[in-house]
């Protein structure tokens, strides 16, 4: 198992809430990327952070924001919640951004479901 | 953007018998290639990697192939055990060009190994 925790495991909230979702990165890694994976499907690239700064972004909408912390954790934020947003959200972990040191790590992901 | 297509999206073999799960991408600049079992329920695990410069790696009884002026890449499973059993995705990275480490998978792979 790798060294990337995330929390809370599930999650159960209606459209139009607001939710945070945590990532705890593998000790010695500073950069963190989230992935939204829908149910029978690939994950899908939403952003990554690295020296708290957002460093790429896939085709998710502003109402997806994220930050990272001095100790490299992260936080995605989704605000306007809709039914589609229903999905596992994982997070991945790697040494840093540059090319040669880039394994990601996966988390155990949160099941973030709307009603 | 890139993008990567992923055959066969179910694959049935024997125990003892291998496997094989191709991808094709869409971006020659891309230059990084993991692959990653997801067990039900569980994070993606990432198995074997192989980058641009390597045609070819092998640990155990996992192997990847690449072809690039083809733009394929192949994951070989070998004796095949009921635990290999998963789905199986493969994922592709370009050069990092500000885009992050971003990684564009595949639509994955449901191995099942039976006895």
């Amino acid at each position: 198992e790798t060294g990337v925790t995330q929390s809370p495991t599930h999650l159960i909230k209606t459209r139009g809430q607001q939710v945070t979702l945590r990532c705890s990165s593998q000790s010695g890694h500073n950069t963190v990327s989230w992935y939204q994976q829908a149910l029978g499907q690939g994950p899908q690239f939403i952003f990554q952070y690295y020296r708290e700064e957002e460093n790429g972004r896939g085709n998710f909408p502003p109402r997806f924001s994220g930050l990272q912390f001095p100790n490299y954790s992260s936080e995605l934020n989704v605000n306007a919640l809709e039914l589609d947003d229903s999905a596992l959200y994982l997070c991945a972990s790697s040494p840093a951004a540059a090319a040669g040191v880039d394994t990601q790590y996966f988390g155990p992901g949160t099941r973030l479901t709307v009603l | 953007g890139e993008n990567v297509e992923q055959h066969p999206s179910t694959l049935s073999v024997q125990e003892g018998d291998s496997a094989v799960i191709k991808c094709t991408y869409s971006d020659s600049a891309s230059n990084y290639f993991p692959w990653y079992k997801q067990e039900l329920g569980k994070r993606p695990q990432l198995i074997i990697d192989i980058r641009s410069n390597v045609g070819e790696k092998k640990d155990q009884r996992i192997a990847v192939t690449l072809n690039k002026t083809a733009k394929h890449f192949s994951l070989h499973i070998t004796e095949t055990q009921p635990e290999d059993s998963a789905v199986y995705f493969c994922a592709a990275r370009p050069l990092l060009t500000g885009g992050g480490n971003k990684l564009t998978f595949g639509t994955g792979t449901q191995l099942k190994v039976e006895l």
